[in-house]
């Protein structure tokens, strides 16, 4: 089965602090994703990476960042958290492009809260 | 741009019956591909069906079927016999380019 493992289920943190959401995938897939998931919103894209140490800007990308050093590690870096930034965080991952048995796979979520 | 809609943020069904989630999208493509993910309260999202644009034919998984009507741009997803482990939020979804889009989500409950 795909795995996909985020490091924390809940994370509480407080304005200002520098924030690391680390995903981690064993299925060798080339492309990794972070959403925001919020309530009414959806998931909107806050960015994906398609290749070690590539990186593409999703939908929402202000008050990110992200790192992707090997292929099954993505981060995603709040550089200092704010208030605004209380959500759902999930990441994904598929094989790159478009292929008969593409489909996303996602992580169990981590649940941040902003004090 | 690439949009997926879900009209309906929340439904609820009574055990054992049929329900119809709706789904549109809008693309000037013509190869693309549809999923239904589904996210049950505290669990982790997990594919449903998924439905290429090529292939006429709906697809079917067991109770959860599709009906893809591409000139029209509809993608619903209805659930046969429906069952309280049905109880979720559905997300409809587009894939195009190496990217997913996703719809805003429809709460369903299934009521004993």
């Amino acid at each position: 089965d795909v795995k996909v493992t985020q490091s924390s289920r809940y994370l509480v943190k407080r304005t200002g602090e520098k924030v690391f959401l680390e995903c981690v995938q064993d299925m060798d897939h080339e492309n990794m994703f972070w959403y925001r998931q919020d309530p009414g919103l959806g998931l909107r894209l806050i960015y994906f990476s398609y290749d070690v140490k590539m990186k593409e800007k999703g939908d929402i990308p202000e008050g990110y960042s992200v790192s992707r050093e090997k292929k099954e590690r993505f981060s995603l870096i709040l550089e200092s958290a704010s208030t605004n930034q209380t959500s759902m965080y999930l990441c994904a991952s598929s094989f790159y492009g478009l292929a008969e048995n593409n489909e996303q796979f996602f992580g169990p979520g981590t649940r941040l809260t902003v004090l | 741009a690439q949009t997926v809609t879900q009209s309906q943020p929340e439904m609820s069904v009574q055990e054992a019956e049929t329900v119809t989630l709706s789904c549109t999208y809008d693309t000037s493509e013509s190869n693309y591909y549809l999923f239904w993910y589904k996210q049950p309260p505290s669990r982790q999202m997990i594919l449903v069906i998924r439905q290429e644009a090529y292939k006429q034919q709906n697809a079917t998984e067991n109770r959860f079927s599709v009906n893809f009507q591409k000139a029209a741009k509809s993608f619903s997803l209805k659930i046969s016999d429906s069952q309280l482990g049905d109880t979720a939020m559905y997300f409809c979804a587009f894939f195009l380019g190496n990217q997913f889009y996703f719809g805003t989500g429809t709460s369903l409950t299934v009521i004993p």
